[in-house]
């Protein structure tokens, strides 16, 4: 079974600059999470999508992050303008709906520097 | 306060040795999660429990729910060990995971 696939692995940009994040979950799951996580810190969950729809987006900062999921499979995280404190590993991570505990399964996730 | 709270934050020890890292948590959980997480940043989910104890090759995992306390022990500890080690927990009627900061674990050879 294919893992969860994110792209890229890396990236770099000036502050003011936009990027893209691109992620695919493992077939068939149908909730799908992104994540920041800055250096030393745990995972912190910027977004969450039931299929094509958002469940929780209380800690996205809406005036530069957007993120969608148009047909519930893929899922592109954008921010736009990037900041310096934006530099961070970006998670996604899917999970089997209705599974009680919620099993997640992460992807490599992409590291971003904000120069 | 951080409703997770890992101990230590930062753990080197010899080849080896037994390592014990500590989770601790403040709100009722339905089950939590021990991550692995390499220096390339991907993680990998090592046990989800709910009670007792689990156990794979040289990792076990126990928890205690009415202490709110979780340790991961890992016997006779490699290099390869070498990685941040992450609690989390879905918090009871949610499907929602609250990550502990992580232990970042060194193992030296």
């Amino acid at each position: 079974e294919a893992g969860v696939a994110q792209s890229p692995r890396y990236k770099i940009i000036e502050k003011r600059q936009s990027v893209a994040f691109w992620c695919n979950p493992i077939s068939g799951h149908a909730t799908l999470y992104w994540y920041q996580q800055i250096l030393g810190q745990g995972p912190k969950l910027l977004i969450q999508f039931q299929n094509n729809g958002v469940v929780d987006d209380s800690q996205l900062p809406k005036d530069r992050f957007s993120a969608e999921r148009l047909k519930g499979v893929d899922s592109t995280l954008k921010i736009q303008p990037a900041k310096l404190e934006d530099s961070a590993v970006y998670l996604c991570a899917s999970s089997v709906r209705d599974k009680r505990y919620n099993e997640q399964f992460f992807g490599p996730g992409t590291r971003l520097t904000v120069l | 306060k951080n409703e997770v709270e890992q101990s230590p934050q930062n753990l080197t020890a010899q080849e080896g040795e037994f390592i014990t890292i500590n989770c601790s948590y403040s709100v009722g959980i339905s089950a939590l999660h021990w991550l692995q997480q390499h220096p390339g940043g991907g993680i990998v989910s090592l046990f989800m429990l709910s009670s007792g104890k689990k156990k794979h090759g040289r990792l076990i995992a126990t928890i205690n729910i009415q202490e709110k306390h979780s340790s991961l022990h890992i016997t006779a500890s490699h290099p390869r060990d070498s990685a941040v080690y992450i609690c989390a927990v879905i918090i009871q009627g949610a499907q929602k995971l609250v990550f502990g900061q992580g232990t970042r674990l060194t193992i030296n050879p």
